[in-house]
């Protein structure tokens, strides 16, 4: 079946740091694809998203590529600040106006 | 407010009880999606609608648990003879559309004794 997975958390960094959270997705067809992020407190929101091979999605110093060949769609970060430290989801969709199917989250931790 | 608002934001019921957890979304959004989180778990989806009527309902675990959304608008689910196992953060969505833009609540906590 269609489903998602991240690596495992928590992952501590210092701020500053370069930060890669993997993402890989086994679908039927080509999905869309999405991070969503969960701050401390605070309600899921959409973070980006990508909806075709190669396509780049990109927001707040947050990047992720659609990958087709390796089934990926790892979200990077140049440098994190304190304020990234949130839990993130991957997410597919694989129909127009379907359900959007989560993996696990990855717990991310900034440190000063 | 202007986002999507979940009442109660915390209930804690006895097993056996029946409960209800109400869902108001963004004003003009069709669909409403209810999503069920355990602790360290990603979202798992339970039902969605479209307008009034359930387009999927494929998640729903057993017949315990149902969803309406009357108008369009509000939703309630509701759970029947509560379990320990249902003990989660039950989140609700709602969504213009723009496939896969989910806007989330902050969940309803649900414990049951």
């Amino acid at each position: 079946g269609n489903s998602v997975t991240q690596m495992e958390g928590p992952v501590t960094l210092s701020e500053e740091a370069f930060l890669t959270i993997n993402c890989t997705y086994t679908a039927t067809g080509y999905p869309s694809l999405f991070w969503y992020v969960q701050y401390p407190g605070e309600g899921l929101q959409l973070l980006l998203k990508a909806t075709k091979a190669d396509d780049k999605g990109s927001n707040k110093g947050f990047e992720a590529t659609y990958r087709k060949e390796t089934t990926s769609f790892h979200l990077e970060k140049g440098s994190v600040q304190v304020s990234d430290s949130a839990v993130y989801f991957c997410a597919l969709i694989y129909n127009q106006g379907g359900k959007l199917i989560f993996g696990q989250g990855t717990e991310l931790s900034v440190k000063p | 407010g202007a986002g999507v608002s979940q009442t109660p934001s915390n209930k804690v019921t006895e097993k056996g009880k029946y409960v209800e957890l109400r869902c108001d979304p963004i004003s003009g959004h069709t669909a409403l999606y209810w999503y069920r989180q355990s602790l360290g778990q990603g979202p798992e989806f339970l039902i969605y609608f479209q307008g009034t009527g359930a387009a999927d309902d494929s998640g729903l675990p057993n017949d315990r648990f149902f969803a309406v959304r009357p108008e369009g608008s509000v939703s309630t689910l509701k759970i029947q003879r509560t379990e320990r196992g249902d003990s989660a953060v039950y989140l609700c969505a709602s969504s213009a559309d723009r496939v896969g833009e989910l806007f989330f609540g902050e969940g309803s906590r649900l414990t049951v004794l």
